[in-house]
């Protein structure tokens, strides 16, 4: 099955806020508020960081928040921070004739 | 405090059969709503949901592995058991435990890798 679309890097200073596509069809982002957001840290489990679409787990920065529109969802950092720096992954149900899930590409924040 | 831990062996030879044990506490998985899922991830890859099941038994496997994969439960050992048929060097990979609710992955087990060589 195909992974949802995310860009591969994206970058910004200390302070800045960035924000990180996931592009999906009307299959699985645009047909259901099941979009999760995960951050990972190089040699580590990833961590729930959004679930459906914008609700933050207890414990999660405000600065982090989920929003979508049609058929991409988008996770935003505000106040970038060096430990900000990680990979992300999205995550949703995915509707066919076998119900499933499935991750995104993958993005590389950096802090510059 | 929910914590999950994966167990198996950490080498399979290529055609063998690898069985992945998720133990796990803090949380009920005869409870409404909850879940464990196995996800992998090949060294320097993405992440990939491989098998979920659900407190009422209701299961959801990859499409693309489903003929390869078994979940069950143990609820009353809070174990969840992944079997995955004829293992080939490409299935490389950490794998993850995970409870899920609202369908999302809430807390992950630390992963363990399993290396697929002859």
């Amino acid at each position: 099955q195909s992974a949802l679309t995310q860009p591969a890097s994206v970058s910004g200073s200390p302070g800045q806020s960035i924000t990180i596509s996931c592009t999906g069809t009307s299959s699985d982002v645009g047909g259901y508020n099941y979009v999760s957001w995960y951050q990972q840290h190089p040699g580590k489990a990833p961590k729930l960081m959004i679930y459906e679409v914008s609700n933050r787990p207890s414990g999660i920065s405000n600065r982090f928040s989920g929003s979508k529109s049609g058929n991409t969802a988008s996770l935003t950092i505000s106040g970038l921070q060096a430990e900000d720096e990680a990979d992300y992954y999205c995550s949703s149900y995915r509707s066919s004739t076998t119900p499933h899930y499935v991750f995104g590409t993958g993005t590389k924040v950096t802090v510059l | 405090q929910i914590t999950l831990k994966e167990s198996g062996p950490t080498l399979v030879k290529p055609t063998q059969t690898l069985t992945l044990t998720c133990t796990f506490s803090g949380f009920s998985l005869s409870t409404s709503g909850v879940g464990v899922g196995w996800i992998r991830q090949p060294p320097g890859k993405a992440l990939e949901w491989l098998a979920l099941i659900y407190w009422n038994d209701d299961v959801r496997y990859s499409p693309s592995l489903k003929s390869r994969l078994t979940i069950t439960k143990d609820t009353s050992k809070n174990q969840v058991v992944l079997t995955m048929t004829n293992m080939d060097p490409v299935d490389t990979a950490t794998y993850f435990c995970a409870h899920v609710r609202n369908i999302a992955a809430h807390s992950w087990g630390q992963g363990t890798l399993v290396t697929v060589s002859s």
